[in-house]
């Protein structure tokens, strides 16, 4: 069980827009620690997709896009493609835990 | 362009301790200020950070595994190694290194290496 919570998956249509949401708490989200984002594709390395909240690594395409709000955070993806079928994960620093927390990540299928 | 490259056995018998290191090219460990970090995931399942580590050995772990596990920079080999004792099979995993995006542990990774399957079994 993971300290953020993330839904297992997500489906969507190409070109359809898509959210993904991270569920946190007081002591990680909510106090104010950034929400990073990461893809990853089957049997590679996680991919950085989203850095402190809203910002995109260059190169990263501007369909991706982040917020945060209280205790949540959501990566959004415009313009569904099928290559955006991957595995994502939001990420964030617990200062209860004092440790870096992984989502338990979710699984996007591009129908 | 920055690049990781993680080394080591990839079976190591229980109770042992696994020893990985990751090798970084295209930029020099000691020149810049930036954090670099071990990640892992056991297969199908999700992320677990392990510890982060700057040049200068400051040096932060996660709680769970601080009494076994040391994070050390060679930086006449620009590399980073992980050391984790008394391993058990349920920690089967890929082992990651990556680097931090700033000069703060509390950055995102933005570069990470390509990963290495280390299969704890006797």
């Amino acid at each position: 069980q993971s300290v953020l919570t993330q839904p297992p998956s997500v489906s969507g249509a190409p070109g359809q827009r898509i959210t993904i949401s991270c569920t946190g708490s007081s002591s990680n989200i909510g106090t104010g620690y950034d929400v990073h984002w990461y893809q990853q594709l089957p049997g590679i390395a996680p991919k950085l997709l989203i850095f402190a909240n809203s910002n995109r690594p260059s190169g990263v395409p501007d369909r991706f896009s982040g917020s945060k709000s209280g205790t949540s955070a959501s990566l959004a993806i415009t313009g569904l493609q099928a290559e955006d079928e991957a595995d994502y994960y939001c990420q964030s620093y617990d200062s209860s835990l004092s440790v870096w927390v992984f989502g338990g990540g979710t699984k996007l299928t591009v129908l | 362009q920055l690049q990781l490259q993680e080394s080591g056995p990839g079976l190591v018998k229980p109770w042992e301790t696994l020893s990985l290191t990751c090798t970084v090219s295209g930029g020099s460990i000691r020149s810049s200020s930036y954090y670099w970090g071990w990640i892992r995931q056991p297969p199908g399942k999700g992320l677990e950070w392990i510890g982060s580590i700057h040049y200068s050995g400051n040096a932060y772990y996660n709680p769970s595994l601080k009494s076994r596990v040391t994070i050390f920079v060679d930086t006449s080999q620009n590399q980073v190694s992980l050391k984790l004792s008394s391993v058990t099979a349920a920690e089967s995993a890929v082992y990651y290194c990556a680097k931090h995006l700033g000069n703060s542990w509390l950055d995102a990774f933005d570069i990470w290496g390509q990963g290495t399957m280390v299969t704890l079994s006797s």
